[in-house]
């Protein structure tokens, strides 16, 4: 499977508190994407990271991209209530690829 | 953006008969669409790309007779299930690629409850 990992899968915090979420991948990237997903709804896309950058921020979001260990972590910073959702990054390769997933609460 | 529609929102069908579903892209034209299947709490799978003007492509394991893919013009493609079954239940979601292919606009989603 070319699927990839993320952990935790389950994360849980108060509001105001920071998140961070990591993505394992398992191919060689031209890039890599962070999406949102509220319960029974469609992608949102949240950010975008290029092979050859390190770091990305977008409002209280920040990405970080490793290729050397094929990882990518997101952060978003003082959480709200309104970003409970799963998120998920994806890449693409020879075809776009999403990995497993992270469910967020933030508790208000 | 770029936005993507997919109808019907969610459609509850019998045992045994077909199902079909829309993705439009609505402001943009799209040569290649995506399909993919969420079952609760995991991620989503890529069944099939579907290709305006030629043959879908399936993923392995994926039913090419089951699961019938026509992208009939570049603003729509057509997932239809056929002979549903209550495994078929899920929610299946279709994107469309940039221009650049860096990016997917994703449709909304259809969820469907085969009973």
């Amino acid at each position: 499977s070319q699927q990839g990992e993320e952990d935790p899968q389950a994360l849980s915090i108060q509001e105001g508190e920071n998140a961070t979420m990591n993505c394992s991948y398992k191919t060689s990237i031209n890039n890599l994407q962070w999406y949102r997903q509220n319960s029974g709804r469609g992608l949102v896309h949240l950010i975008l990271i290029r092979s050859n950058e390190r770091e990305k921020h977008s409002g209280r979001l920040r990405v970080t991209l490793d290729t050397s260990k094929k990882s990518s972590s997101l952060l978003i910073t003082a959480s709200r209530a309104a970003d409970t959702a799963s998120y998920f990054c994806a890449w693409t390769g020879n075809q776009f690829y999403f990995g497993t997933g992270t469910s967020l609460t933030v508790i208000p | 953006g770029a936005v993507v529609s997919q109808h019907p929102s969610w459609v509850i069908c019998k045992s045994g008969t077909s199902v079909k579903i829309e993705c439009r892209s609505l402001d943009f034209q799209a040569t290649t669409m995506f399909w993919y299947r969420q079952f609760p709490k995991q991620s989503l799978m890529l069944m099939a790309t579907s290709n305006e003007g030629s043959k879908a492509t399936y993923e392995q394991g994926v039913e090419k007779d089951k699961f019938l893919i026509n992208h009939a013009s570049l603003t729509l493609s057509t997932l239809t299930v056929t002979s549903a079954h209550p495994e078929d239940s899920s929610f299946y979601i279709c994107s469309a690629p940039t221009r650049d292919s860096y990016e997917q606009y994703f449709g909304p989603g259809t969820r469907l409850t085969v009973t």
